[in-house]
């Protein structure tokens, strides 16, 4: 019930295209989503987030959509370039001691290839 | 800001060896986490400190390991003895609690324990 099943394991996308990657949870409890973005030999670093009470969020190129009663949700990748070649993970936050969101769950993550 | 600062970056021992992994937090969060990352099994959540504090240890493997948080600017990861299948990329990461959400990850230490 912790995990966070992520798909594809890795993508090739023509520069221009459209990078989809999939998520899907069981626990209920997870209340807050967010996707990180890892470039080689950096630690991952925070794209966007979601709550499950919005179905979408979009933020430049990069939208989440969410679908509550499937628990699943999704990063879309608009005009896909070669600099969004990174792996992408998917997450989950579930309350921690003291109700507040600190600890994350991750999915296994996409490597993410952006051909120019 | 500096960032999450860890050290070292990378670090060869053999099996059996001490080794002791360093992080500096952000200045000003009060949230520490420990990560391993490893292609089999992703990025696992092994132990964090709240105010140095450690609050949830689950994720710690076994009792090899240990973290130590002294103060709101350091906090180590050692294991002890090491065995290969400790060879991961170990993230260090901090939060405040105003952006819970939001952790800032250091580059990671990369352990190889032959």
């Amino acid at each position: 019930q912790q995990q966070v099943k992520q798909s594809p394991q890795s993508l090739i996308v023509q520069k221009g295209g459209i990078s989809i990657i999939n998520c899907a949870y069981e626990n209920t409890a997870f209340d807050y989503f967010p996707w990180y973005q890892q470039f080689p030999g950096k630690g991952p670093a925070l794209l966007i987030a979601i709550r499950p009470d919005v179905s979408e969020k979009k933020e430049g190129r990069f939208t989440i959509s969410f679908n509550k009663s499937a628990k699943q949700f999704s990063l879309h990748i608009m005009d896909s370039q070669p600099g969004d070649s990174a792996t992408y993970f998917c997450a989950a936050s579930l309350k921690g001691s003291g109700g507040s969101n600190y600890k994350l769950t991750f999915g296994k993550g996409t490597l993410l290839t952006v051909n120019p | 800001d500096a960032g999450v600062i860890q050290s070292p970056r990378h670090e060869v021992t053999e099996m059996g060896q001490e080794v002791t992994l360093r992080c500096k937090p952000i200045s000003g969060h009060d949230y520490l986490f420990w990560y391993r990352q490893t292609m089999m099994r992703g990025l696992e959540l092994l132990i964090y400190f709240n105010n140095n504090v450690p609050i949830d240890d689950s994720g710690m493997p076994e009792d090899r390991f240990s973290a130590k948080m002294p103060n709101a600017s350091f906090s180590t990861l050692k294991i002890q003895p090491s065995e290969p299948r400790d060879s991961a990329v170990y993230f260090c990461a901090s939060s405040f609690r105003g952006q819970s959400y939001e952790q800032y990850f250091g580059p990671g230490t990369r352990l190889t324990v032959t």
